[in-house]
């Protein structure tokens, strides 16, 4: 299968700063990449899918001003929590589908922390 | 508003046991029906997929699909511990270049 990666894989930061989580498909390209919020005890949730070149689309309830998304080439896309806060605390998760399988692979994880 | 709706146990079952895992869903349009492995702390990954009414098997695994009762299974024969994890039920309404909606997940327990 492949490969998928995420980084960092884990971070903790103050209340109000940026965090930017980078995506990346090791050895395919990714026409579609997607990211996920898992919390504690919960499901995972689309949070928003991004395709390369384009705006990325976002689930009812989650804000495009917040939840920053970059999918600038087929190999790459960056989540950036703006202004984080506690609640923002949670575990991200992205996948990327490639035109050549018929699923999507999913990176490792980020582990955000907001003090 | 598309639901996934699973069990969320814990589903102990002994070792060597077939264990049974279920999963329904809301939307009549869902084509794709996925099972994930979830250890605790780590990302989903696939243990198998499945588009069309009736049985896949891979292995120790087996889902089964029924579009007319929107209901997926998974069946896990000759369970390991390594088995233990939770199984998260996913489905969207194409292929892969669609995002999956996914069930809360069922914690199995294998005991030894």
């Amino acid at each position: 299968g492949a490969v998928v990666s995420q980084h960092p894989s884990r971070v903790i930061c103050k209340s109000g700063t940026s965090v930017k989580i980078e995506c990346r498909s090791l050895d395919f390209q990714a026409t579609t990449m997607f990211w996920y919020r898992q919390f504690p005890k919960q499901s995972l949730m689309l949070m928003a899918t991004s395709n390369e070149g384009s705006k990325a689309t976002y689930e009812q309830g989650v804000e495009k001003d917040k939840f920053l998304i970059n999918h600038a080439s087929l190999t790459l896309s960056t989540l950036t929590v703006t202004s984080a806060h506690p609640e923002d605390s949670s575990f991200y998760i992205c996948s990327a589908f490639g035109q050549s399988y018929n699923e999507q692979f999913f990176g490792p994880g980020t582990r955000l922390t907001v003090l | 508003q598309k639901e996934v709706e699973q069990n969320s146990g814990p589903l102990s079952v002994p070792e060597g046991a077939i264990a049974s895992l279920n999963c329904t869903y809301s939307d009549r349009g869902s084509q794709s029906f996925f099972w994930y492995r979830q250890y605790s702390g780590k990302s989903p990954e696939l243990i198998m997929s499945i588009y069309s009414n009736g049985d896949k098997e891979d292995g120790r695994f087996t889902a089964q699909l029924n579009k007319a009762s929107q209901y997926v299974s998974l069946l896990i024969r000759d369970s390991q511990p390594s088995d233990s994890a939770t199984y998260l039920c996913a489905v969207n309404s194409g292929g892969g270049a669609d995002g999956l909606t996914f069930g809360k997940g069922t914690h199995l327990i294998i005991q030894p």
